[in-house]
């Protein structure tokens, strides 16, 4: 089965300061990983996605993402926070070998970007 | 247009009560999506259409019903819900390609009474 985690339910972080958001990931082969982003009270956003290839992604918004596949993790970054980046942060994760189209989300970091 | 639009907004309904959600996007996916989200989790999939044709159902209860009459419109039929099926109902589309992201409507906030 595949599974995604996100360790932290909060991440606060002064504006102008370098963020990141963690994100791990377990699948029976090779990963398709996504990021997305959610306002209050509105729907997804997609930030991102490493399919194969440069393990650097460069997504919206000024955000990019580390895949790491030694240590199965899919981090987001960002070099310099906005307030406006405060929101809820999901890492997803689609396993390719299963050929199942569904995503499965981790729990949703909130990140808190303080002026 | 790279939007999906759903309708309504906001629905509150008794338990008594039929309703429907309605799911529109015209990016030419051929797959769309129903989610459901409590407040501060993460998104559960529902239901998968491809090609118009249902491909997953995840063992929803059967008092939500849903019907892709096209490729381009996607609907949730509610009867006999619940108040703990209150919710966020997020709708979806995508190519049908593994490797593409989902695009996600900004939501239907149902109350159930």
């Amino acid at each position: 089965a595949q599974s995604v985690a996100q360790p932290e339910d909060q991440v606060n972080v002064a504006e102008g300061n370098p963020l990141t958001v963690k994100c791990t990931y377990s699948v029976s082969g090779n990963p398709y990983l996504f990021w997305y982003v959610q306002y209050p009270n509105r729907g997804l956003q997609f930030l991102l996605k490493y399919i194969t290839g440069d393990n650097l992604v460069k997504g919206s918004y000024g955000f990019e993402a580390e895949f790491n596949k030694s240590q199965t993790s899919f981090h987001l970054k960002k070099p310099s926070a906005l307030v406006s980046d405060s929101a809820l942060y999901f890492c997803a994760v689609r396993d390719i070998n299963t050929g199942r189209r569904a995503l499965t989300f981790g729990s949703g970091t909130r990140l808190q970007v303080q002026p | 247009d790279t939007e999906v639009t759903q309708t309504p907004k906001h629905l509150v309904m008794g338990m008594t009560n039929k309703k429907s959600l309605k799911c529109e996007q015209h990016m030419g996916h051929r797959a769309m999506y129903w989610y459901k989200q409590k407040a501060k989790k993460p998104p559960e999939l529902m239901f998968v259409y491809s090609y118009e044709k249902l491909s997953i159902n995840e063992s929803v209860p059967s008092r939500f019903s849903p019907e892709c009459p096209n490729s381009s419109l996607l609907n949730l039929h509610l009867h006999a819900l619940q108040p703990e099926d209150s919710a966020l109902y997020l709708c979806a589309s995508s190519q049908e390609s593994a490797v593409n992201e989902q695009f996600f409507g900004p939501g239907t906030r149902l109350t159930v009474l």
